[in-house]
């Protein structure tokens, strides 16, 4: 399979700070990566899907200017956590894929292995 | 609108079977995904079904049924390594192929 991977894993912040979270596919190019917050035991939330050299779509009741999306080139996506509260502390988590490839089967999503944020 | 429906919680003994099920409503539907979660970590893939019928692989098995909104993930043979979250995704080709998730299932496999 496609590997992904997200640095860093874990971020600890003070209440104010950005934070930025990168997204990469490492063994194919990513048209499409979306970025998800998952809150502990809950599932995987979908904040906003992006498309290589365009703007984020973004999810309803996500705010585009707190957490700013890039996808500057076809293996990284980088998220930025804009002045990070305490209620933002959660698991990031991205995905990428390729649509229409033939390599990916079923517009197969892979998942980098997460970033704990928390805030302080 | 666009939901889906999984139950939160299932415990079962090690070498049984258990199935989740999953229900869901959607247009534009593109194939039904499970994943497993361990606890702090990624999901990772475990079957697609976009036709009806049952997919295996393995101790897992996929089942659906498109016209009913209906899906179960079955494991046989279960073992202390099963116990995790298990998601249900659809894939809506409406919104750039993106993955709506279930709230997830957490299995507890006892010995």
């Amino acid at each position: 399979g496609a590997v992904v991977s997200q640095h860093p894993s874990w971020v600890i912040c003070k209440s104010g700070t950005s934070v930025k979270i990168e997204c990469r596919s490492l063994d194919f190019q990513a048209t499409t990566m979306f970025w998800y917050r998952q809150f502990p035991k809950q599932s995987l939330m979908l904040m906003a899907t992006s498309n290589e050299g365009s703007k984020a779509t973004y999810e309803q009741g996500v705010e585009k200017d707190k957490f700013l999306i890039n996808h500057a080139s076809l293996t990284l996506s980088t998220l930025t956590v804009t002045s990070a509260h305490p209620e933002d502390s959660s698991f990031y988590i991205c995905s990428a894929t390729t649509l229409g490839s033939r390599r990916l089967k079923y517009n197969e999503q892979f998942f980098g292995p997460g970033t704990r944020l928390t805030v302080l | 609108g666009q939901n889906i429906d999984q139950p939160t919680e299932m415990t079962a003994t090690e070498g049984a079977i258990v199935q989740i099920n999953c229900t869901y409503q959607t247009s534009g539907f593109n194939g039904l995904f499970w994943y497993q979660q361990h606890a702090g970590e990624a999901p990772t893939f475990l079957s697609y079904n976009v036709l009806d019928g049952l997919e295996e692989k393995g101790r897992f098995s996929s089942f659906l049924s498109r016209s009913k909104g209906y899906s179960y993930l079955l494991l046989k043979e279960l073992q202390m390594k099963d116990s995790a979250s298990y998601l249900c995704a659809f894939s809506n080709m409406d919104s750039s192929y993106k993955l709506i998730f279930g709230s997830g299932t957490r299995l507890l496999v006892r010995p």
